[in-house]
């Protein structure tokens, strides 16, 4: 089984500087790597995604993850917030088997503000 | 059509009716997929369909009884539910094979039970 790890509840931040949204992952097998965007009364955007390949991963709206397999992690990062960027954002892990099954950290809250 | 489409979007319905939530998606995607997200929590998975056979059922209670009548569509039938059900219900959905995608979630149906 896999688990998630979201260490910040809550990230308040400026906007136009920077910010990282932590993710830790635990499994015994072979993962793939997802981060989601929730705003508010909607449902889940695919921010980006690791399956293989490049450990550094590009995504919409200027995001960006690194996953670092031996710290078991696939940090969140942007250089410069907007007030849009104001969301909930789920890390979320998979195996790799046919039948997989994504499973969700706890979420982070980013709030930009002026 | 890259979308996975949820209706209704919003439902309301009483402890003794029966109601159906429907997702369809046009992606030749072979997993779908019944998400439950609470107010400020993570989606947590419901059931899993692999060609279109259930592959997982994380211990749902028997009032929800999930339905993959073709490749393309997924039913969750609603009976006697409790208010404590109401909830974000997200359907989202997956290629399989040797091809390897992220998870396509719909926009989710928001139902309370009355």
């Amino acid at each position: 089984a896999q688990s998630v790890t979201q260490l910040d509840s809550q990230v308040p931040v400026f906007e136009e500087a920077p910010v990282e949204l932590r993710c830790n992952y635990s499994s015994s097998v072979s993962v793939y790597l997802f981060w989601y965007v929730q705003y508010p009364n909607q449902g889940l955007q695919l921010l980006l995604k690791y399956l293989s390949g490049s450990t550094l991963v590009k995504g919409i709206n200027g995001f960006e993850a690194e996953f670092n397999k031996s710290q078991t992690s696939f940090h969140l990062r942007k250089p410069s917030v907007h007030i849009s960027d104001t969301a909930e954002y789920f890390c979320a892990v998979s195996d790799t088997g046919t039948a997989s099954k994504l499973t969700f950290g706890t979420g982070t809250r980013l709030q930009v503000t002026l | 059509d890259t979308e996975v489409t949820q209706t209704p979007k919003h439902l309301v319905m009483g402890m003794t009716n029966k109601k159906s939530l429907k997702c369809e998606q046009h992606m030749g995607h072979r997993a779908m997929y019944w998400y439950k997200q609470k107010a400020k929590k993570p989606p947590e998975l419901m059931f899993v369909y692999s060609y279109e056979k259930l592959s997982i059922n994380e211990s749902v209670p028997s009032r929800f009884s999930p339905e993959c009548p073709n490749s393309s569509l997924l039913n969750l039938h609603l009976h006697a539910l409790q208010p404590e059900d109401s909830a974000l219900y997200l359907c989202a959905s997956r290629r399989t094979g040797t091809t390897v995608s992220g998870y396509t979630f719909g926009s989710g149906t928001r139902l309370t039970v009355v």
